[in-house]
């Protein structure tokens, strides 16, 4: 069994659409939890980082952390083709550098 | 400004081979980091580096896999007698800070590695 499980998708939805991407793990011991958006050909590129458990926002954007059920999931409102990409989520235990362990993303694709 | 660069972008090789894949961080940034993608899945750790010195090695697959960072900038990651299951998105990341401090990862586009 993996440390951190993600469904790899492909989700479709239409534009307008509010999406739920999600993640478990096992690891208690990881404190931080990230969300990464990669663009095909492209690297991850950081969305939301989020210290134990809570709510984040930024802008369209919603992170949430469980950590009494190891399940963390990130909320996209008002979706937009240019949402369309993979979503990997990442976590880290405290100190030891930013040596991150990653879902196998979930393929998004926002349609017109 | 400039980000994380990563060259070659491609690199087809033959089994057997020796392959050098290069990485430049973003100017004053002091962590690397390389992971390595395989197809269909998320990026795995493979090394850090804080300054010129490997913090953690621990993700390198085997002996094979070797990098360095001489100056504490630009990071060389060497793989020696390539299998075909070498075959990845080689990516370089760096950061800001060090294992105390909460600065993200910027990553580059990555190498993609392939073993014929």
């Amino acid at each position: 069994q993996k440390e951190v499980e993600q469904d790899p998708g492909p989700l479709s939805v239409p534009e307008g659409a509010i999406v739920s991407l999600n993640c478990t793990y096992s690891n208690s011991a990881f404190q931080y939890f990230m969300w990464y958006r990669q663009y095909s050909r492209k690297g991850p590129e950081l969305l939301m980082y989020t210290y134990s458990s809570g709510n984040k926002e930024d802008g369209r954007f919603t992170a949430q952390v469980d950590k009494s059920s190891k399940y963390i999931s990130l909320f996209i409102r008002d979706s937009q083709p240019s949402d369309s990409a993979t979503y990997l989520c990442a976590m880290r235990l405290t100190g030891g550098g930013n040596k991150l362990t990653f879902g196998t993303g979930t393929q998004l694709k926002v349609e017109l | 400004g400039a980000g994380v660069s990563q060259t070659p972008s491609n690199k087809v090789t033959e089994k057997g081979k020796y392959v050098e894949l290069r990485c430049d961080p973003i100017s004053g940034h002091t962590a690397l980091y390389w992971y390595r993608q395989s197809l269909g899945q998320g990026p795995e750790f493979l090394i850090y580096f804080q300054g010129t010195g490997a913090a953690d090695d621990s993700g390198l697959p085997n002996d094979r896999f070797f990098a360095v960072r001489p100056e504490g900038s630009v990071s060389t990651l060497k793989i020696q007698r390539t299998e075909r299951g070498d075959s990845a998105v080689y990516l370089c990341a760096s950061s800001s800070g060090g294992a105390a401090y909460n600065s993200p990862l910027h990553f580059g586009n990555g190498t993609r590695l392939t073993v014929t």
